[in-house]
């Protein structure tokens, strides 16, 4: 049982430039989010997902698009990177009944140049 | 005003020493309270909840919620430096709401 999986780990791109962030849990928890989280800042909701096929804005999602096709994965898409876009992203998940607990993965850090 | 307001610290506290760490809201409507726990370039963890007001313990810990003034407390007992950690509060609505309202963490660091 790996839980909240994510993959890369680290990754530098340079401006204008795309990539997907992949988010994977084994657990069979419908609802998944993604996170940004900047130093001091806490964590900011990108997007989230109740389940496959429903997606939906939290509230920063400008520049960031998402598709959930299964249960276990949400990858999420980052069109034109920009600076702004640097950060440390965190999927999660949990159960429908657990509000208070989410499972988050390891991270993805970005950076954008 | 933001709905969660947490002080970033950092704090700063000699091991055994006891920790308090808090958070306010302007949202009424919250039901549900957490505390998670974020080691450096870690993923947070779930710490502790609390389901209304009320106190939950947990070993040297306790979570502390009151919805009259808007205040949450986590008390860390004997503080240890395993315990060097980000400390975020976050809160939800319940019911259908999916999400989670995050303070911005308090980095804490226990010395030995």
């Amino acid at each position: 049982n790996a839980g909240v999986t994510q993959t890369p780990k680290f990754r530098i791109l340079k401006i204008g430039q795309s990539m997907t962030l992949q988010c994977t849990q084994d657990m069979n928890h419908n609802y998944m989010y993604w996170y940004r989280q900047d130093p001091g800042m806490g964590l900011k909701l990108i997007y989230y997902s109740v389940g496959a096929g429903i997606t939906d804005k939290g509230e920063v999602p400008n520049g960031y698009n998402v598709s959930r096709s299964t249960t276990e994965d949400f990858p999420l898409r980052l069109e034109l990177a920009a600076p702004s876009q640097t950060s440390v992203y965190f999927c999660a998940s949990r159960l429908p009944d657990a509000q208070e607990t989410q499972y988050f993965g390891p991270g993805t850090r970005l950076l954008v140049l | 005003q933001k709905e969660v307001e947490q002080d970033p610290g950092p704090l700063s506290v000699p091991e055994g020493a006891i920790v308090s760490l808090n958070c306010t809201y302007s949202n009424s409507a919250f039901q549900y309270f957490m505390w998670y726990r974020q080691y450096s370039r870690k993923g947070p963890e779930l710490l502790m909840y609390t389901y209304s007001s009320g106190n939950k313990e947990d070993g040297r810990f306790t979570a502390q919620v009151d919805k009259s003034s808007k205040y949450i407390s986590l008390f860390i007992r004997d503080s240890q430096p395993s315990d060097s950690a980000t400390y975020l509060c976050a809160m939800s609505y319940g019911g259908s709401n999916y999400k989670l309202t995050f303070g911005k963490g308090t980095l804490l660091t226990v010395n030995p």
